[in-house]
């Protein structure tokens, strides 16, 4: 069945560069999204790419798509304390209008 | 519009309690969606409705939980009887169509003791 895969925890020092690595196997998404969900919160949008794009770059946020492996990252730069969440990517299950989510990345900024 | 509300934000209830948890998702969004947030099975979907149809309720763990969705506006997910393993977070999402961003409602935080 369809499935995405992501690595459960990244610590980074503030002000280095973040990468959170996706890994799906539903060859026909068409966007694939990456969600922020703070302590307390639900999850909220943080940016998305179009599966016939290969990089999108969003202010401090970079996401690349290698569709041949099935590889979805969200970098995120000059990382600050702020960005300390769990980031889930998501994707349409193919032949279902829903989507399905990684089990999410929580990412931890230290000083 | 005031985005998805869900209510309550916190539930503790004692074991064998039916427990409702309820959502208003964004008018005008066709797709509703139930998960369950937990640390050991992160986030799971539960059940989802287009048109206020069930369309796909491979998720629900057991028939302990049902939902139903009267209307538009308006969605309840049920434990009856609840159980302490039913402690977790319990969001619902609409969107306007099934596989398209999705926006979440704060979510229901259950304690079942």
């Amino acid at each position: 069945g369809e499935d995405v895969e992501q690595s459960l925890f990244l610590s980074v020092r503030e002000g280095d560069s973040s990468v959170i690595n996706c890994t799906y196997t539903d060859s026909s998404s068409t966007y694939l999204y990456w969600y922020k969900q703070e302590p307390g919160a639900g999850l909220q949008l943080l940016t998305y790419i179009f599966s016939n794009m290969d990089m999108k770059q969003d202010q401090r946020l970079t996401v690349l798509l290698n569709k041949k492996d099935k590889h979805l990252s969200l970098r995120i730069a000059d990382t600050q304390t702020g960005d300390s969440a769990i980031y889930f990517c998501a994707g349409p299950s193919g032949g279902y209008n829903k989507l399905i989510f990684g089990a999410g990345t929580r990412l931890a900024v230290h000083p | 519009d005031a985005g998805v509300i869900q209510s309550p934000r916190h539930e503790v209830t004692e074991m064998g309690q039916e427990v409702t948890l309820r959502c208003k998702p964004i008018s005008g969004h066709d797709y509703l969606f139930w998960y369950r947030q937990t640390m050991m099975r992160g986030l799971e979907l539960l059940i989802y409705f287009n048109n206020n149809v069930p369309i796909d309720d491979s998720g629900m763990p057991e028939d302990r939980f049902s939902a139903k969705m009267p209307n538009a506006s308006f969605s309840t997910l049920k434990i009856q009887p609840s159980e302490p393993r039913d402690s977790a977070v319990y969001f619902c999402a609409s969107s306007l169509q099934g596989a398209n961003e999705a926006f979440f409602g704060q979510g229901t935080r259950l304690t079942v003791v």
